[in-house]
Parts: C-alpha cells; structure tokens; sequence
C-alpha cells in the first residue's frame, strides 16, 4: 500500500542540526510534491516547505528560509528534511506528507518524527 | 496566531449533527482551496476534504465540506464516538505563499 515512513525520534542540543528522512513506498516518489510540517505538543500544524521529487526544486515558508534544507534520493524513494541552528521552540513532531499542497492538498502523511532540542 | 480562524472546540451527541467553521480571507479561501484534516489522538493528520467539498477515497459521506466566499465549513451528520478528533481547516495563502492551518477544533462527542 502507499506509505511514507520516517526515521526514528531524535533529541539534539540548541545549535546542533537534525535529518529527518522520509520514505515512499507503494508509489514512484517523483510522481508527486513531497511537504514538511511539524507540530509543537498541543499546537496545530505548521507548513514548513516541500519539494519537487523529479526536479529537486523547493519551496519554503519565509519563517525557515535559510534553515531548512530539503532533498532527495531517488535511488532509493527517500526524502530529507534538514533543520540547522536548532533552538528549543523547534521541540516538534515533524511529519512529511504527500502532494501538491495548493491544488490537491496532502493525501499520505508520515507516522511522524519527534524531536527533541534540549540542552 | 493562526490565520485561518477555527473555534477551539465542537461538541456534539451521538447521531447528531455538528458543523465547524472556518474563516479567512481573499488571499487564501478567497481564491484557493479548502482542506479538512482529522486527526486522532497521538496519530497522523488524515485528509478528510479536498478541494472544498471532495471526500478522498475511503472517508465516508457523513463527512461534508462547503464553502462561500472567505469562510468554509465541515459538516459531520450521524456523529459517532470514533470521531473524536481534533480537525483543522487549511488553504494556499497567495500573500504570504505559505500553506496556513486554522487553530484546530477539538470535537468531544458526549
């Protein structure tokens, strides 16, 4: 079946960097735009940018510009979310989910990664 | 603050029927559209309305969406007990070209 599935939870320290991958399976994973949200514990969603698997183009809220990379390996159906210059306000469950978010919205999300940023 | 504006929390009983809102503006509902997304305690968000007014696949009839102008609705008849679940609103903000949540409701069937 279609499925997207993460890596394992992470706790980093202010300043350090985090990876989270996200894998496809069930479908090419060039065919659709893959997002990155996150969620603070009680708190709503929060779009953070995505990309386009076949071109490698991106695309990001204004807020993580220059902090957030996204890229991808199609060798092996992954996708990559990398959030430099942690701070505890990135304490989060992260989520990659699928499709074009303006006109077709996210139909296939990831079960979600935590992590935790704490000195 | 979230730009999409939600109410908190929703509360209905078995069998009826509730509605939350959501409201916006011309640079977001105004022109694009609307998704509804449930989620369960501790799981994943789940696309329940897209484009407005679509079901996906697999979510069933009792879940409806509309929409007028720079507010939408989720409509959930025949409410039952595994429907409780926060559910949150979002659309494609052109000004900001981000794609922005509402707060999320917290629907507590009684």
């Amino acid at each position: 079946q279609v499925q997207l599935v993460q890596s394992g939870p992470e706790v980093k320290k202010p300043g350090a960097s985090v990876k989270v991958s996200c894998k496809a399976s069930g479908y090419t994973l060039t065919s659709y735009d893959l997002n990155w949200l996150r969620q603070a514990t009680g708190q709503g969603l929060e779009w953070m940018g995505r990309i386009d698997p076949y071109s490698g183009k991106t695309g990001f809220a204004q807020k993580f510009q220059g902090r957030v990379t996204l890229t991808r390996n199609t060798s092996i159906s992954t996708a990559y979310m990398e959030l430099s210059s942690l701070r505890s306000e990135d304490t989060a469950v992260y989520y990659c989910a699928r499709g074009e978010v303006r006109y077709n919205g996210m139909d296939v999300w990831g079960q979600g990664t935590t992590v935790t940023v704490s000195s | 603050q979230s730009v999409l504006t939600q109410p908190p929390s929703a509360s209905g009983t078995p069998g009826q029927r509730v509605t939350i809102s959501c409201s916006g503006s011309s640079s977001n509902i105004g022109y694009n559209s609307v998704y509804w997304f449930q989620q369960l305690p501790g799981t994943a968000p789940r696309l329940l309305i897209s484009r407005d007014y679509q079901r996906p696949s697999g979510v069933p009839d009792r879940f409806s969406g509309s929409k007028s102008g720079t507010s939408a609705s989720l409509a959930i008849s025949g409410l039952r007990s595994e429907d409780e679940a926060d559910y949150y609103c979002a659309a494609w903000d052109d000004s900001l070209s981000v794609m922005i949540f509402g707060g999320g409701t917290k629907l507590t069937v009684l």
